[in-house]
């Protein structure tokens, strides 16, 4: 089975730190993505990534980078935490061709106060 | 501009009582359909993916159909344990690969 892990499930940080989220995937999967979750608003893309060292901004990429150095890590970076990114972060991998579905890991829910 | 709309945003059944959850989708090129189980403060869990107009998938009291414009998941018989929210995804082309558009959700709610 395809395993998607993130890091915490539950983080509190402060408001202008520099938060860090950590998603590994065992299946070699070249694609991964990264999503906020809101209510009523639906799983929205941050940015993802189809190759080491390489990434794309996604739908919502202001306040957040992310890096890719080996290919079973990606990782979120808030830059300078605000309150306005307090969400459900979900990680999620695919491989790169063909008709496939992203397995997503269990979700790290961040507040920031 | 790609989209999913999943409607209704949320339902309540009781148990036995049959319905189905709609996602309409506007996409340059479908190239797949899925769907998604989420339980509360959990990742999305994979469900089906549908390939072109006319499929049906079918996994114990779920089946799910395409059409194109649209994609049902049908539940019949429901039990408490069906309740969750249920997300569609459609697989859209951007530079390089691919990225996944998500609906919403519907929040299902079984009362025993």
């Amino acid at each position: 089975d395809v395993k998607v892990t993130q890091s915490s499930r539950y983080l509190v940080k402060r408001t202008g730190e520099k938060v860090f989220l950590e998603c590994v995937q065992d299946m070699d999967h070249e694609n991964m993505f990264w999503y906020r979750q809101d209510p009523g608003l639906g799983l929205r893309l941050i940015y993802f990534s189809y190759d080491v060292k390489m990434k794309e901004k996604g739908d919502i990429p202001e306040g957040y980078s992310v890096s890719r150095e080996k290919k079973e890590r990606f990782s979120l970076i808030l830059e300078s935490a605000s309150t306005n990114q307090t969400s459900m972060y979900l990680c999620a991998s695919s491989l790169p061709t063909g008709v496939t579905e992203a397995f997503f890991g269990q979700g790290t829910r961040l507040t920031v106060v | 501009e790609d989209q999913v709309t999943q409607s209704p945003e949320a339902l309540r059944l009781q148990e036995g009582e049959s319905s189905s959850l709609n996602c309409s989708y506007t996409v340059s090129g479908l190239r797949g359909l899925f769907w998604y189980r989420q339980d509360p403060g959990k990742g999305p869990e994979f469900l089906f993916t549908l390939y072109s107009a006319g499929e049906e998938k079918e996994k114990e009291r779920l089946k799910a159909t395409l059409t194109k414009k649209e994609s049902f998941l049908h539940i019949t018989a429901p039990k408490p344990e069906d309740s969750a929210t249920y997300l569609c995804a459609v697989q859209a082309r951007t530079s390089g690969t691919y990225k996944y558009i998500f609906g919403t959700g519907t929040r299902l709610k079984v009362l025993a």
